[in-house]
């Protein structure tokens, strides 16, 4: 069955620091994955979209990696701010699997000033 | 402003009372998707559409219906509503053209059945 797991599950950080979120995923063969970030009450917004062949790609302080051949990818984050706190995503598309989407359960960050 | 626009944003209703939650987008894009969100489950996709008349299920179909008659348009239609189906509704759009491209969401239709 495809999947997409996320870790932690929730994360608590102090204004500045840096910030990891992993993402395994089973979904075969792989097309795709997005990073979302969601404030709550509000529709997700899209941080950055991969291929398989991307390993890493950037929007300001956000980093995504991605590592088709574990199924793993991480998103990191520099020098958080208050503004970060928010649910954070990943979606996982499979080839040929049209548009169906498969999301993991979101990381919920709190930035504490 | 580009955007996808979703009616209305809150909803109480009763079971069995038929209803449509309508999404609307103006950027023109071939693909649009509900999905429904759910505390401890996360977001999961009801029905997808790659374009005008083509519809497909997603992870969460039963109970749900939708139509693609028009490229900016993609209702959510819930026939005879239950109680399960109260949840966080979002519709998104994009474009589909072989390649990922980013996916917009609306603001969410809350929607509670009694």
């Amino acid at each position: 069955k495809n999947q997409v797991e996320q870790s932690p599950q929730s994360l608590i950080i102090l204004e500045g620091k840096n910030c990891t979120l992993q993402c395994n995923y089973t979904v075969s063969p792989f097309s795709n994955l997005r990073w979302y970030k969601q404030d709550t009450g509000r529709g997700p917004v899209s941080l950055t979209i991969m291929t398989f062949s991307e390993n890493t790609k950037s929007n300001g302080r956000y980093t995504a990696t991605l590592d088709a051949d574990t199924k793993q990818s991480s998103l990191h984050i520099t020098a958080s701010q208050l503004s970060d706190s928010a649910s954070y995503i990943c979606v996982v598309s499979g080839y040929n699997q049209g548009g169906k989407l498969i999301f993991g359960q979101g990381t919920e960050l709190s930035v504490k000033p | 402003e580009a955007q996808v626009t979703q009616n209305p944003r809150y909803l109480i209703t009763v079971t069995g009372k038929k209803l449509t939650v309508t999404c609307s987008q103006n950027m023109n894009h071939e693909y649009m998707s509900w999905y429904r969100q759910d505390p401890g489950l996360g977001l999961r996709q009801i029905y997808y559409s790659m374009n005008v008349e083509v519809t497909d299920k997603g992870d969460v179909p039963e109970g749900y219906k939708v139509s693609r008659k028009e490229k900016r348009n993609f209702p959510l239609i819930l026939e005879s509503p239950s109680p399960n189906q109260t949840s966080l509704y979002f519709c998104a759009s994009s474009f589909n053209r072989g390649f990922p491209y980013e996916q917009y969401f609306g603001p969410g239709t809350r929607l509670t059945v009694t």
